[in-house]
């Protein structure tokens, strides 16, 4: 079965922090997706980046950056110089690989991220 | 182009009842999966359609199901409400090709069941 652990329930940062938000996962499959989504107070869920489990390369977008751990099953998310809109929940997700077509996502619990001027 | 579209935004209902909710993927997006989210959790897997079959099914009891239409527009039926159903429901489209696993989110409809 999968599973993804955000051991981060909360974190506040003042503005222009850097932070770190954690993700572990565990999965039987020898291929995978592992993604992260935001869900700002509105509720709907933004998709912020995909990650196939075969591409161990890390990945930046502007102020966001994810590094991706094979070795420890861990795919860790940071924002760097955090604003104030990026106050959220933001959740990890685990899914098979599957070319035809997608696959269930597994999520973690998330972490709701608040960051304060 | 529009995004996943849900109907309706926020519901309220009593025990006991039967409820609607219906999603129109993105267009050209042929799957669609459905996913539960209680107040402080992560959302659960539901059912996913493609191709107008189901795909997959979550550990949910037989009082939820599921349909795709022609069009590939999606209703989520449940039945005999129960309080401890009051959450998030969120539908997503997928597409093909390079696009295949990412997953767009509706805004989701809101449940209350008093």
């Amino acid at each position: 079965a999968q599973k993804v652990t955000q051991a981060q329930t909360e974190i506040s940062v003042v503005e222009k922090e850097d932070v770190t938000l954690d993700c572990v996962y565990e999965t039987r499959d020898t291929t995978y997706y592992l993604f992260w989504y935001k869900q700002p107070p509105s509720g709907e869920l933004v998709f912020l980046i995909r990650r196939n489990s075969f591409d161990e390369q890390n990945e930046i977008s502007g102020r966001y950056s994810w590094n991706f751990q094979k070795s420890t099953s861990s795919f860790n998310f940071t924002i760097t110089a955090s604003q104030v809109v990026d106050s959220a929940v933001y959740f990890c997700a685990l899914s098979d690989f599957d070319t035809g077509t997608a696959s269930k996502l597994t999520f973690g619990t998330g972490t709701r991220l608040q960051v304060t001027l | 182009d529009a995004g996943v579209t849900q109907s309706p935004t926020h519901l309220i209902k009593t025990r006991g009842q039967h409820v609607t909710l219906r999603c129109s993927p993105i267009s050209g997006h042929k799957s669609v999966s459905w996913y539960q989210q209680v107040l402080g959790q992560g959302p659960q897997f539901i059912f996913q359609y493609y191709e107008k079959e189901e795909r997959g099914r979550g550990n949910f009891p037989d009082r939820f199901s599921a349909r795709q239409f022609p069009n590939y527009s999606s209703e989520l039926n449940v039945n005999a409400l129960l309080l401890g159903d009051s959450a998030l429901y969120l539908c997503a489209s997928s597409g093909s090709g390079a696009w295949v696993n990412e997953q767009f989110f509706g805004p989701g409809t809101r449940l209350t069941v008093l």
